[in-house]
């Protein structure tokens, strides 16, 4: 079975400067994907990022990165230079490569960002 | 511009009423998903579907069944509503690639009175 544990249900940063959200896994496949999620207040979903478990390098899509540390099971999402607009709920969630290859989702870790 | 387009935003029915949500998207995609959200437990997968008529229990499916007829559309069947099933209903659509990323549509939040 998949497990995805995000332990902040809620996080505030100031503007301009960066914060991790963090999460941790945990499955029994061999390979397998790791996600984070943007949902702001309109309620759509957001795709940020992408990291597979064999990934020589960590993920990084512009102020978006992912601080992949696989011996600790952990998928942190840093954010550099908050924005406003980055005020939103964060999922992480993960797929494997054999049996479930539905997406598994943490609870979410609810950011604000202060001017 | 890719979409998943769920029937609607807002539902509002009765105790035991047959309620269906729709979902369908327009990317061919192979593998389409049912998730409920509910504060404080994120996204749980009600069911999944890989294939026309295939499909697979997620982890929360008592009280819920589905339907894919035609490969873009995904259907979800509350058989008798019940209260405890008032709920934001996301549906998702991806390829079997596994780091391709799940699209969602715009959600529907029922209301069971």
């Amino acid at each position: 079975a998949q497990k995805i544990t995000q332990t902040q249900p809620g996080m505030f940063v100031q503007e301009k400067e960066a914060v991790t959200l963090d999460c941790t896994y945990d499955t029994s496949d061999p390979s397998y994907g790791l996600f984070w999620y943007k949902q702001p207040s309109s309620g759509e979903m957001i795709f940020l990022i992408y990291q597979g478990s064999y990934d020589q390098q960590n993920a990084t899509e512009g102020r978006y990165s992912l601080n992949f540390q696989k011996a600790r099971k952990s998928a942190n999402l840093v954010i550099s230079a908050s924005q406003l607009g980055d005020s939103a709920m964060y999922f992480c969630a993960m797929t494997g490569n054999t049996g479930r290859r539905a997406l598994t989702f943490g609870s979410g870790t609810r950011l604000q960002v202060q001017p | 511009d890719v979409k998943v387009t769920q029937s609607s935003r807002y539902l509002v029915k009765r105790t035991g009423e047959k309620v269906f949500l729709e979902c369908v998207q327009d990317m061919d995609h192979e593998n389409m998903f049912w998730y409920r959200q509910d504060p404080g437990l994120g996204l749980r997968l009600i069911y999944f579907s890989y294939d026309v008529k295939m499909k697979e229990k997620g982890d929360i499916p008592e009280g819920y069944s589905v339907s894919r007829e035609k490969k873009e559309r995904f259907s979800l069947i509350l058989e008798s509503a019940s209260t405890n099933q008032t709920s934001m209903y996301l549906c998702a659509s991806k390829t079997p690639v596994r780091n391709t990323e799940a699209f969602f549509g715009q959600g529907t939040r029922l209301t069971v009175v």
